[in-house]
């Protein structure tokens, strides 16, 4: 069966610090993987996506950057945190486009 | 980027009350997903609807897409304190484009 796995699943950061948070995706191959972000309980924001090894799409331009240096890796990064960069990071995946995205348990980032 | 309006925002009921929740977009989606996400966790798919005027149904939870695929409702009869969570509807225009989220309809149910 596959599994998602992200962490951490909280951290707090002083601001200008950097980010690093990973996601690894188990039993498939080649997923669509995504990086969410979710404000005070509201709707997720896309922030990137990615089909395939080392290619990425970025959907808000902003602080963050990501990379996916193996097929199912998905890292989310920041050279220099902003308070704004505070919320709930959710990492998540699917076989193909428009069916079912699968979530991990999110990383809850306070940037102090 | 499509936009996908839930209303409404929050919605606070009684145990045994009856709901109805709406998503809506001027884009036509080829598909559409809700989800039910509860504090500190993840969504969690609960249904997918395909074609326009469909209706699903799950327990007590009734699904229905609009005939022109524009909009979804999901209604919940009976409700009990177990539906609290927050209810997100997703959307996907077509191959090549990642799935949009509504805001949510944050729900609680008291006893």
């Amino acid at each position: 069966s596959q599994t998602i796995h992200q962490w951490p699943a909280t951290l707090v950061q002083p601001v200008g610090s950097p980010l690093s948070l990973e996601c690894t995706v188990e039993g498939t191959s080649n997923p669509n993987l995504y990086w969410y972000r979710q404000a005070a309980g509201r709707g997720l924001q896309l922030l990137f996506y990615s089909v395939g090894i080392g290619q990425i799409s970025s959907e808000v331009p902003q602080n963050l950057s990501a990379s996916r240096p193996q097929d199912r890796q998905f890292i989310l990064s920041s050279k220099k945190l902003l308070l704004s960069d505070s919320g709930f990071y959710l990492c998540a995946w699917s076989q193909g486009w428009n069916t079912e995205a699968f979530f991990g348990q999110g990383t809850r980032l306070t940037v102090v | 980027t499509q936009l996908l309006k839930q209303s409404p925002q929050f919605l606070s009921i009684q145990e045994g009350e009856n709901l109805t929740v709406y998503c809506n977009s001027s884009s036509v989606f080829s598909s559409l997903q809700w989800y039910r996400q509860e504090p500190g966790e993840g969504p969690v798919l609960l249904v997918t609807v395909v074609t326009g005027g469909e209706v699903k149904k799950l327990k007590r939870l009734t699904f229905q897409f609009g005939d022109a695929r524009k909009d979804s409702s999901l209604h919940i009869t009976a409700a009990q304190p177990g539906d609290t969570g927050l209810y997100l509807c997703a959307g996907g225009e077509s191959a090549g484009y990642a799935l949009n989220f509504g805001k949510g309809t944050s729900l609680l149910v008291t006893p």
